[in-house]
């Protein structure tokens, strides 16, 4: 299994400013998630993080956004950045365990408010 | 493109009523279906996998490929089964998710 801590767990900020969440995992992870959950809808995919590289977007997000740092197999940060109340949402890191079991874990969601 | 349906947004049961949430997916090749849940004030967590054909807390699920489905059952609803429940879909080991947009599951005594 693995234990996934962030921080913040939530944040109120202002439109224009920017805000790195953290992610850390209990133990060395190969693949790492960013998800994004807003009100109402489903979890959607922000990016892979890769480990010591750039990561993976999916459609409709872009490195500018929402960059992500991962320097080491338990560590992630994603950064969303130049924000505005439509980013208001609950970002989520996952991960899976060190063997393939097809459980992804989660961490428990740093939720941003943009006012 | 894969994509993961859940037509219903809440479900309301009695405590002692069968549950059944329905997910329907589209994907062309091979994929491998699971139920995710979160209960309240808690994180995301794996409830069962279609390879593993276990039974998890009394639900179960069986992959329909004909249908494409892969609907969550319990044949007795209890109050702590109160949760949201998303169906996912990954093309292969270590690959992304898509997640379904979740059911939220209210059962009442």
């Amino acid at each position: 299994s693995a234990v996934i801590s962030q921080k913040p767990s939530r944040d109120i900020c202002q439109r224009g400013t920017s805000l790195t969440i953290q992610c850390q995992v209990d133990s060395q992870v190969t693949m790492m998630f960013w998800y994004r959950q807003q009100p109402g809808q489903s979890l959607t995919l922000i990016a892979t993080a890769n480990q010591g590289s750039e990561a993976t977007y999916e459609s409709g997000f872009v490195i500018d956004k929402f960059p992500i740092s991962r320097p080491n197999l338990t560590f992630s940060t994603l950064t969303v950045s130049n924000m505005s109340p439509e980013d208001s949402s609950i970002y989520l890191c996952s991960a899976y365990g060190t063997s393939d079991t097809g459980e992804l874990f989660f961490g428990e969601g740093s939720r941003l408010t943009v006012l | 493109a894969q994509r993961v349906t859940q037509p219903e947004k809440l479900l309301s049961v009695f405590k002692g009523a069968p549950v059944e949430l329905k997910c329907n997916y589209s994907y062309s090749g091979s994929p491998e279906l699971f139920w995710y849940v979160q209960y309240s004030r808690q994180r995301l967590q794996l409830l069962l996998r279609h390879i593993s054909r276990e039974s998890i807390k009394g639900f179960t699920a069986d992959l329909n490929k004909g249908e494409t489905s892969f609907h969550l059952k319990k044949p007795f609803a209890q109050e702590e089964d109160s949760a949201m429940y998303y169906c996912a879909l990954r093309e292969d080991s270590w690959g992304k998710f898509q997640f379904g947009a979740g059911t939220q599951v209210v059962v009442t005594p």
